[in-house]
């Protein structure tokens, strides 16, 4: 069946790195556009990044620009976050997803994985 | 950034009783609207996309309609188990943006 599944979660100290990955399976990857949403403790959800199914595209939200980059692995239907300069604000469970690309941007993103959760402290 | 802005913020109600959800876009979007329910520990569950197309497998009590910039999530006959937070999200414009969600008890 489908799935995706998150890994690469920790606790990291204010400053540093970390690479998010998304593993995905049971789908024709390279047809897909992945995303990237986080959650903060008790907050509600808040989207990060996307990738089109091409590679070829990718867009972050404000707070992350410049800091992440998300790409992709055709060769292990895998799509990376790379977090650089991580903040407190950054906590969260990180959760992907994604959507067929032939769908267009209205179309339902209609798998995620459980999520993996990042904890940014001293 | 387009900003999303749902109500109420929470709501109790009673098993049976029809709820309805409101979220607002600062700007129009046409139909880019989905919504979402959560619950505590997992991750999001696609419920309605493209404003009012029901999701494959999700009960016909939940139903979403509206255009522009005001939208509705509407259940029916609520169920013990749709208990959740239910989040709208904008796909209309980049960066792509959720509202606060709405937090659903049972009475």
């Amino acid at each position: 069946q489908v799935q995706l599944v998150e890994s690469g979660g920790g606790v990291v100290q204010p400053g540093r790195s970390l690479r998010l990955s998304c593993a995905a399976s049971a789908f024709t990857f390279n047809t897909y556009v992945v995303q990237w949403v986080r959650q903060a403790p008790g907050k509600g959800l808040e989207w990060v990044a996307l990738i089109s199914s091409d590679g070829s595209e990718s867009f972050y939200a404000d707070s992350v620009k410049g800091r992440f980059t998300i790409s992709r692995d055709y060769s292990s239907d895998t799509v990376h976050l790379q977090m650089n300069s991580l903040r407190p604000e950054d906590t969260a469970i990180y959760f992907c997803g994604r959507r067929e690309a032939g769908s267009g941007r209205a179309g339902p993103v209609d798998y995620w994985g459980q999520g993996t959760l990042v904890t940014v402290s001293s | 950034d387009i900003q999303m802005t749902q109500s109420p913020s929470s709501l109790s109600a009673s098993v049976g009783d029809r709820v309805t959800i409101t979220c607002r876009a600062s700007q129009s979007i046409s139909t880019y609207l989905s919504w979402f329910q959560q619950k505590p520990g997992k991750a999001p569950k696609l419920l309605i996309y493209a404003a009012s197309t029901l999701r494959h497998g999700v009960p016909s009590r939940f139903s979403g309609s509206g255009s522009e910039t005001d939208f509705t999530l509407t259940i029916s006959s609520l169920q013990p188990e749709d208990s959740a937070t239910y989040f709208c999200h904008q796909s209309y414009r980049y960066p792509l943006t959720f509202g606060g969600g709405t937090k659903v008890d049972i009475k």
